[in-house]
């Protein structure tokens, strides 16, 4: 099945600046790309997606890059505010019938400090 | 909309009892997934429906793990003889029709086998 890579499992950004966390995976049927973030004692919450026919996606201060000859997708969030440290997973899903499950990377502890 | 409900919200089982989670999606979603969180696995998909009928459980564990959807508007994740390693969250999501349509996620079940 479907493997999901998320690198790095911990990221410490400047209030202010950027943050990057880059995905990688191996079934190229994977066509469905979310990023969901999860507070402390949340549920996880899709923040934004990409489908394999986009490079790229913005909304907001958020921005999904996906480079599907090589299997990666990244997710950069510009201006991080402290409202943004959580976790952030990524995810892979396949088109066929039946494959909607989602593969998850095992997740980025996002700290934004002061 | 009151969103993805799971009860009991949380779970404390002594080892070899059975332990039934309950979802209730949102509704006119007819697509349930069931995923398990823990800190070492991370999200782990289990299985899914769509219009009530079981579509992917290649994810359950095959002994003692079952999960029914007699009506649409609530799943069972049943486990029998709970074992310590089946302590996690229990997620459940619903998304409109699969299909890779968003899933929300529900509080999660947090189960504890002592």
């Amino acid at each position: 099945g479907e493997q999901v890579e998320q690198l790095p499992s911990i990221l410490r950004v400047q209030e202010g600046s950027s943050a990057s966390i880059n995905c990688s995976y191996e079934d190229s049927a994977s066509n469905y790309f979310p990023w969901y973030k999860q507070e402390p004692g949340e549920n996880p919450k899709l923040i934004i997606d990409i489908r394999s026919n986009m490079e790229r996606k913005q909304i907001q201060e958020l921005i999904v890059l996906l480079d599907k000859k090589a299997k990666r997708f990244s997710l950069h969030i510009t201006d991080t505010q402290p409202g943004d440290s959580a976790m952030y997973f990524c995810a892979a899903s396949a088109c066929p019938e039946g494959a909607d499950r989602l593969t998850f990377g095992k997740g980025t502890q996002l700290i934004i400090q002061p | 909309n009151a969103g993805v409900i799971q009860t009991p919200r949380h779970k404390v089982t002594g080892k070899g009892q059975e332990a039934t989670l309950w979802c209730e999606p949102i509704s006119g979603h007819s697509a349930v997934f069931w995923y398990r969180q823990t800190i070492v696995q991370g999200l782990e998909f289990l299985t899914y429906f769509r219009n009530q009928a079981p579509i992917d459980d290649s994810g359950m564990p095959k002994e003692r793990f079952s999960a029914q959807m007699p009506n649409q508007s609530h799943s069972t994740l049943k486990i029998q003889s709970t074992q310590p390693q089946d302590s996690a969250v229990y997620l459940c999501a619903s998304s409109l029709a699969g299909h890779q349509d968003t899933q929300y996620f529900g509080p999660g079940t947090r189960l504890l086998v002592l």
